[in-house]
């Protein structure tokens, strides 16, 4: 069974504190993504990435950034977290099908970010 | 990039009757439709997807419609029970191939089905 596991369930952080959120993946998939979910706007992607130290913006990237020093792990980096970064943020991961083609997402539990 | 529309945000049914979500999506090069469910407190699923090369496709209890000509897709329920309470999202993917995974969600769907 593929496992994602985020490092925090619950987090609170200050104002411009930087913060890092973790996510490993057991299943060697090659992509990993970041989502961050908030009531009423679904799941938008802020990065993802395809392969150990690429990475691609996704809709949101303001103020974010990413790492993926190795290929299981894929880290969200909020450089001076704001109120506005207050949300929950799933991490994902799926295989390369044989064509290239997307396959299933599997999420993470989720991180609940406060930012105070 | 693509936009997808999902409606309606809410839908209450009674235990055994059909619930139907609908989406829209703006790209037509957009060729990979995916359904995911939440439950409560729980990280999202994936329930069924289709690719635009099939119009239907049927799991069960759960059927997904696509009409590419008009640009939307449909999640099907049938017989629904209480575990079926859940929010659920659509998304919208181009399958290029090429390395192109940036699916865009809809905003959701809570449904909430009354014993």
């Amino acid at each position: 069974d593929v496992k994602v596991t985020q490092s925090s369930r619950y987090l609170v952080k200050r104002t411009g504190e930087k913060v890092f959120l973790e996510c490993v993946q057991d299943m060697d998939h090659e992509n990993m993504f970041w989502y961050r979910q908030d009531p009423g706007l679904g799941l938008r992607l802020i990065y993802f990435s395809y392969d150990v130290k690429m990475k691609e913006k996704g809709d949101i990237p303001e103020g974010y950034s990413v790492s993926r020093e190795k290929k299981e792990r894929f880290s969200l980096i909020l450089e001076s977290a704001s109120t506005n970064q207050t949300s929950m943020y799933l991490c994902a991961s799926s295989f390369e099908g044989p064509t290239g083609t997307n396959e299933k997402l599997f999420f993470g539990s989720g991180t609940q970010l406060s930012v105070l | 990039g693509e936009n997808v529309e999902q409606h309606p945000s809410t839908l209450s049914v009674q235990e055994g009757d059909s619930a139907v979500i609908k989406c829209t999506y703006s790209d037509s090069a957009s060729n990979y439709f995916p359904w995911y469910k939440q439950e409560l407190g729980k990280r999202p699923q994936l329930i069924i997807d289709i690719r635009s090369n099939v119009g239907e496709k049927k799991d069960q209890r759960i059927a997904v419609t696509l009409n590419k000509t008009a640009k939307h897709f449909s999640l099907h329920i049938t017989e629904t029970q209480p575990e079926d309470s859940a929010v659920y999202f659509c998304a919208a993917s181009i399958d290029s191939g090429a390395g192109s995974y940036q699916l865009t969600f809809g905003k959701g769907t809570k449904l909430s089905v009354i014993p």
